[in-house]
């Protein structure tokens, strides 16, 4: 089955505790991304990658790493978080097949962290 | 700051009338255009995307594209209680790779 995964689906951390939220896709896809959603604010991009070794900076990078080695995995790594990280996260992926960028994307179940 | 504004709702809509849900989008650059469909609870899902100014239906659904007035909508026709959800505006940046959403509207379809 074609699927995004991220784990912890669930999280509760004390400030400056580095956590890793891992995401993982089984489609062959070049685009992942991470968001966050916050109430009243909508889903704000945070990192997107392109390809192997290819990320960027979205809306509100701020306070979080990632890093792309494999074409599947895409982590997110909060080094030292804080209480205004705590958020719903969604990881995903899309393939770059037309000239305009993403397509379809295809997101995880979520992962709600709550920072301490 | 690139925006994505729609209104917040809820919409509430009797079962089989047309909802109209509208977006509107500051980046003139922008070329790229989805409409998400989320769950309470769940993630967000595709329901269309569309990339050229005029109308696209699938099924009971057709969005719209004005780039003009920087405007795209979706219509849901025959509105079943299962579309019961919140609508999510999605846009791409100028550089095509980043996105834009909007903060959703959320749809009550009644029985």
């Amino acid at each position: 089955e074609a699927q995004v995964t991220q784990n912890p689906r669930y999280l509760i951390t004390v400030t400056g505790k580095k956590l890793t939220v891992t995401c993982s896709q089984n489609m062959n896809h070049e685009y992942m991304s991470w968001y966050r959603q916050d109430p009243g604010l909508g889903l704000r991009q945070i990192y997107y990658s392109m390809n192997v070794e290819v990320t960027d900076k979205g809306d509100v990078p701020e306070g979080y790493k990632v890093s792309r080695k494999e074409k599947r995995n895409f982590p997110l790594i909060l080094e030292s978080p804080s209480p205004n990280q705590t958020s719903l996260y969604f990881c995903a992926s899309s393939s770059l097949a037309g000239a305009l960028g993403p397509d379809t994307q295809y997101f995880g179940p979520g992962t709600r962290l709550t920072v301490l | 700051q690139k925006e994505v504004e729609q209104n917040s709702g809820p919409l509430s809509v009797p079962e089989g009338a047309i909802a109209s849900l509208n977006c509107t989008y500051s980046d003139r650059g922008s070329q790229s255009f989805f409409w998400y469909r989320q769950y309470s609870g769940k993630s967000p899902e595709l329901i269309m995307s569309i990339y050229s100014n005029g109308d696209k239906e699938d099924g009971r659904f057709t969005a719209q594209l004005n780039k003009a007035s920087q405007y795209v909508s979706l219509l849901i026709r025959d509105s079943q209680p299962s579309d019961s959800a919140t609508y999510l505006c999605a846009v791409n940046g100028d550089n095509f790779n980043k996105f834009y959403f909007g903060s959703g509207t959320k749809l009550n379809v009644k029985p």
